[in-house]
């Protein structure tokens, strides 16, 4: 079976500019959540949904983030304007609605130069 | 207040030795999940084994096991037979049972460097 996919698996931009980071979900799979990783502050949650629909957003930084899920297979995190402190490893996941353990994809190395 | 405590940076363990890896929890929701992740050096976060808090007998997979002691809120993982590849980040993580709330809480990981 396919695991999540992301893409691209690295990106690098000057700041400024507009990052798009993309996921796939595993088929079936009802949850999809949006993470982020960096040394000082390790594994954020970002934001998550249900059925295509924003669940808890609490974890997103700030206005220059934005997520969208518009079907069940595909779901973006857009940074406009991109800052030089958003360079991380942003993951995506996945789970079915009997919360099974969270699959995560290989993740997108973002940084801002 | 931190949810999930790994009080342990790092570790060396032998190879084909066990090794355990110390998590502790908190939370007031008699009805949670745990998790342990382990991420290789090529940055992937791969799911080892879960244990939920209602379970009576502590989880297995492979070489993997949790020690569940819920009195003393711990959820160590233990690695038997050590193989070189399971150098690595390990992080537990909890997710508490509200309804519908799926988020995880990670630690902050454990390193753990297997010497041939």
């Amino acid at each position: 079976d396919a695991g999540v996919i992301q893409s691209p698996r690295h990106e690098v931009t000057e700041m400024g500019q507009e990052v798009t980071l993309r996921c796939k979900p595993i088929s079936g799979h009802d949850y999809l959540f949006w993470y982020r990783q960096t040394m000082m502050r390790g594994l954020e949650l970002l934001i998550y949904f249900n059925n295509n629909v924003p669940i808890d957003d609490s974890g997103m930084p700030e206005d220059r983030f934005s997520a969208k899920m518009p079907n069940a297979s595909f779901s973006t995190l857009k940074i406009q304007p991109s800052e030089p402190r958003d360079s991380a490893v942003y993951f995506c996941a996945s789970s079915d609605r009997e919360g099974q353990p969270q699959h995560f994809g290989d993740g997108t190395r973002l940084s801002i130069l | 207040a931190q949810k999930i405590t790994q009080t342990q940076p790092g570790m060396f363990v032998q190879e084909k030795e066990a090794v355990t890896l110390d998590c502790t929890y908190d939370t007031s929701d008699p009805s949670y999940g745990l998790f342990w992740y382990k991420q290789p050096s090529s940055g992937e976060m791969i799911f080892l084994i879960y244990q939920g808090s209602y379970d009576q007998q502590n989880a297995t997979e492979g070489r993997y096991s949790l020690n569940f002691q819920k009195a003393r809120k711990s959820a160590n993982l233990v690695i038997s037979a050590s193989q070189l590849g399971d150098s690595a980040m390990y992080f537990c993580a909890m997710r508490e049972g509200r309804s519908n709330d799926y988020k995880l809480s990670f630690g902050a990981g454990t390193t753990v460097t297997v010497r041939a």
